[in-house]
């Protein structure tokens, strides 16, 4: 099976604007989250959505918003954008024996 | 909230050298995952613990979950170059979410 794949891989933006993720799950995945990846703060949750619908949240402000679609395919969006939203975007499905998480390679997102 | 301390933030080790970092909760937990990152690569899932006093191996990796399901630890035995990145812990919150330790960070000189 092909594995997760995370689109674009490298972003950059300015201060204020918006940007979109999106992530393909590993086929008959249903469940995506969305992770952010700094040097200070390690891997921190950011939601997770099952069947299109959002089944957990972490704790991050409402400019962080995400949906998924019909097909599992999932987008993650950042409006307003900070300095320090400047990370490592990571996507996971999840389906495994152990309900494990499958990374995809990631977004790097610089914000200037 | 609930959280997961993950201990050494980093390690250096000469190759050859034994390795092991320690996952510490406040509450008993239902089990414990611990995964891999490559320098410039992503968390690639090791194993899953459930069981109370539960030891896995993997080749020279050692998994051990606490008998209070408090604790777990990965210990790595002579540890070689391929060895270097970042381990992770993860637990599952009480809303569902996933939480990962900090990580510790591995590097082995030659």
């Amino acid at each position: 099976k092909a594995g997760v794949t995370q689109t674009p891989r490298y972003l950059i933006k300015t201060r204020g604007q918006q940007v979109t993720l999106s992530c393909s799950p590993i086929s008959g995945h249903r469940s995506v989250s969305w992770y952010q990846q700094t040097p200070g703060q390690g891997l921190q949750f950011l939601f997770e959505y099952f069947s299109e619908t959002q089944r957990n949240k972490g704790n991050f402000p409402g400019r962080f918003s995400g949906r998924q679609f019909s097909n599992s395919r999932s987008e993650m969006n950042v409006s307003t954008l900070e300095l320090g939203d400047s990370a490592l975007y990571l996507c996971a499905s999840s389906g495994g024996p152990y309900n494990e998480q499958f990374f995809g390679p990631g977004t790097r997102l610089t914000v200037l | 909230g609930q959280q997961v301390m993950q201990i050494p933030q980093y390690q250096h080790v000469q190759e050859g050298e034994d390795f092991t970092t320690y996952c510490n909760s406040s509450t008993t937990l239902s089990n414990i995952q611990w995964y891999k990152q490559r320098p410039g690569g992503h968390p690639v899932f090791l194993i899953q613990l459930v069981k109370s006093g539960e030891v896995k191996k993997q080749k020279r990796l050692t998994f051990q979950f606490g008998e209070a399901k408090k604790n777990s630890s990965l210990h790595i035995t002579a540890t070689q170059t391929t060895d270097v990145g970042t381990y992770f812990c993860n637990i599952w919150g009480s809303q569902g979410n996933l939480i990962f330790g900090k990580g510790t960070k591995l590097s082995v000189k030659p």
